[in-house]
């Protein structure tokens, strides 16, 4: 089972940041968060990830506690475009798979 | 930038048949994956493969399902004889050596009849 709880939906004004929370209060030491987001029906698209530090990309930043027990994602200035499902996934080791649960469906109204 | 590829987008097969999915990993990446999706469910990890063998397999992947690295570029799922149940949306993920993060495939609809 998925490590991870997140809300199932959120919705988000065309523009604005997106805030997406997450909970991981299981996470070991050694474990990433990752986030992967899903359009429709298509492959699941990587976002970011990190381990205790906040990070920043082209696409979005992550924000996790320092306790690490909990993490967000930030879409600076969502578009309809990003109107997806957010996944939040604990994954760490070389070999690993992905545990997906049902993450939150964000839906960017214009 | 580099894309997994997946073929076929769609493939339609009556039950009982044998089906080939195919993958198209990214050319500098070891490690390769296979997950599904049925309707409306979650994301399942199906089976990872690394140096030209299982490295692991989830429930799911059971003496039906078998994975191929044929070539040096291709990487495929092979359903022996489909069931209804087949019926999915199939994703293929890779990753090179020197990080976890995997990147999909667009996916390929398997529709079993």
């Amino acid at each position: 089972d998925a490590k991870t709880t997140q809300p199932p939906s959120m919705d988000c004004a065309e523009g604005r940041a997106a805030n997406l929370p997450c909970n991981h209060s299981t996470i070991s030491g050694n474990e990433y968060v990752y986030w992967y987001r899903q359009i429709h029906s298509q492959g699941p698209q990587y976002i970011i990830h990190g381990l205790k530090n906040n990070e920043t990309n082209e696409m979005a930043s992550l924000i996790i506690t320092e306790d690490r027990k909990s993490s967000t994602l930030i879409l600076p200035h969502a578009t309809l475009r990003d109107t997806a499902v957010y996944y939040c996934i604990v994954y760490g080791g070389s070999q690993g798979n992905l545990i997906f649960g049902k993450g939150t469906k964000l839906s960017v109204k214009p | 930038e580099p894309e997994v590829t997946q073929t076929p987008s769609h493939q339609v097969t009556q039950m009982g048949q044998e089906v080939i999915l195919r993958c198209v990993p990214i050319s500098n990446h070891l490690y390769f994956y296979w997950y599904r999706q049925i309707l409306g469910q979650k994301v399942e990890f199906l089976v990872s493969f690394y140096n030209n063998e299982i490295s692991e397999k989830s429930e799911i992947f059971d003496d039906q399902f078998s994975v191929e690295r044929p070539d040096g570029s291709n990487f495929t799922l092979k359903i022996r004889s489909t069931k209804l149940e087949d019926s999915a949306m199939y994703f293929c993920a890779s990753r090179p050596l020197y990080t976890d993060t995997q990147y999909f495939g667009p996916g390929t609809r398997l529709t079993v009849l």
